[in-house]
């Protein structure tokens, strides 16, 4: 069974810490994304990667940035976490080989980031 | 600027009549739509997509209709089941991009009364 694995289901920090939401799948696809969703405003992307040591900003990426050191991880760190960064964070991989296309993302089950 | 729309953040049904869940989009770029359904405290999981070169896709109760002209698309669940209470995020993709980047709506929480 495919499977995206995030870290830590919840985790509550204080202001100005340095948090790391990691992200691994075991499905070899070579895309990964981030997203934080917030009620009224669906889910929206921070950060995604097609490739080992390639990143992309998303919609969002302020306040965050991304690591992809291996295939399978993909990590999202808040340098200095804010009250507004307080929200669900979703993890999501995909492939395109093949030529197929279904632009299907396989997502974990969200890491609950609370900063006080 | 919002290129993904749902319009409503909530719908009730009775059990064993129809959804309808509608999705509208800006972006003339997009070439593929899907939907996902997401459950509290869980990720969300796909459902069902379709292909702009297609007007509809059908997967057993579930059905994706896609009008190109207007820019609308929408999932219709028949019959509705209670286990069907969740909320329906539209996305769209622009194909030919090598990412499967998908933007994503604001979500619409349907709430199926037994």
């Amino acid at each position: 069974d495919v499977k995206v694995t995030q870290s830590s289901r919840y985790l509550v920090k204080r202001t100005g810490e340095k948090v790391f939401l990691e992200c691994v799948q075991d499905m070899d696809h070579e895309n990964m994304f981030w997203y934080r969703q917030d009620p009224g405003l669906g889910l929206r992307l921070i950060y995604f990667s097609y490739d080992v040591k390639m990143k992309e900003k998303g919609d969002i990426p302020e306040g965050y940035s991304v690591s992809r050191e291996k295939k399978e991880r993909f990590s999202l760190i808040l340098e200095s976490a804010s009250t507004n960064q307080t929200s669900m964070y979703l993890c999501a991989s995909s492939t395109t080989e093949d030529r197929v296309y279904t632009g299907e993302l396989f997502f974990g089950e969200g890491s609950r980031l609370t900063v006080l | 600027d919002q290129q993904v729309k749902q319009n409503s953040p909530s719908l009730s049904v009775q059990e064993g009549r129809i959804s309808i869940l509608n999705c509208d989009y800006t972006n003339s770029m997009f070439d593929y739509f899907l939907w996902y359904k997401k459950y509290p405290a869980e990720g969300p999981t796909f459902l069902i997509s379709i292909s702009s070169i297609k007007d509809k896709n059908e997967d057993g109760r579930f059905t994706v209709f896609l009008n190109k002209s207007a820019k609308h698309l929408s999932l219709h669940i028949v019959p509705s089941q209670p286990g069907d209470s969740a909320v329906y995020f539209c996305a769209a993709s622009a194909h030919g991009g090598a990412t499967n980047k998908l933007i994503f709506g604001t979500g619409t929480l349907l709430a199926v009364q037994p």
